[in-house]
């Protein structure tokens, strides 16, 4: 039975390159979110998605990050023209969606560093 | 919007000795999460609660709904319970979280 999965674990991108983060949510769960932990800062909620719907994306920069979450395939949060503060760790966490909706499994997390 | 707050923000304990981490929210949520981080490594959910109390193992997570307050113990700490511990809730209805700034406890053999 497993869990939620990340890919790559460890990702370095050089400045202006792009990171792409991956995302397989637990079997059943159609529900992710991606939350950013920047170095030495709390957590932060980014994007909400469902299967081919973005639900809530408030905490997305504005410019060059995108999410998705199709109807196949993990989600992918794509970060565009990487910059150093983009330096963080992504995880992302997935729900069932029906049920107990505020239950979330996270998974080991993407070490992003922009060099 | 709802807020969580933690403390102490650091704790350093002797193994053996019963730890407690308080966290504190602004706003009526539905469940509260306990979350485990260790340096480097991912986040392990410890539990969610909404009402009363949890125990697994040696932990235990206990939520006061009107006080807006909740507690995780831990039982005759070990160095392998150093980590951060971090208390998150729901901002939204949506279950997107908010989460605390974290506690990290560093237990000494």
């Amino acid at each position: 039975n497993a869990g939620v999965m990340q890919n790559p674990r460890h990702l370095v991108r050089r400045r202006g390159q792009e990171a792409r983060l991956r995302c397989s949510p637990m079997k059943g769960h159609s529900h992710v979110y991606w939350y950013r932990q920047l170095p030495e800062e709390g957590l932060k909620f980014m994007v909400y998605l469902q299967k081919e719907n973005i639900i809530d994306e408030s905490g997305m920069p504005k410019e060059r990050f995108s999410a998705e979450f199709p109807k196949e395939g993990p989600s992918i949060l794509r970060i565009q023209q990487v910059v150093r503060g983009d330096s963080a760790a992504y995880f992302c966490a997935s729900s069932p969606g029906t049920g107990d909706i505020y239950e979330q499994y996270f998974g080991p997390g993407t070490r992003l560093t922009v060099t | 919007k709802n807020e969580v707050e933690q403390s102490p923000q650091n704790l350093t304990a002797q193994e053996g000795e019963f730890i407690t981490i308080n966290c504190s929210y602004s706003v009526g949520i539905s469940a509260l999460h306990w979350l485990q981080q260790h340096p480097g490594g991912g986040i392990v959910s410890l539990f969610m609660l909404s009402s009363g109390k949890k125990k697994h193992g040696r932990l235990i997570a206990t939520i006061n709904i009107q006080e807006k307050h909740s507690s995780l113990h831990i039982t005759a700490s070990h160095p392998r319970d150093s980590a951060v511990y971090i208390c998150a809730a729901p901002e939204t209805s949506q279950g997107n979280l908010i989460f605390g700034k974290g506690t990290k406890l560093s237990v000494k053999p």
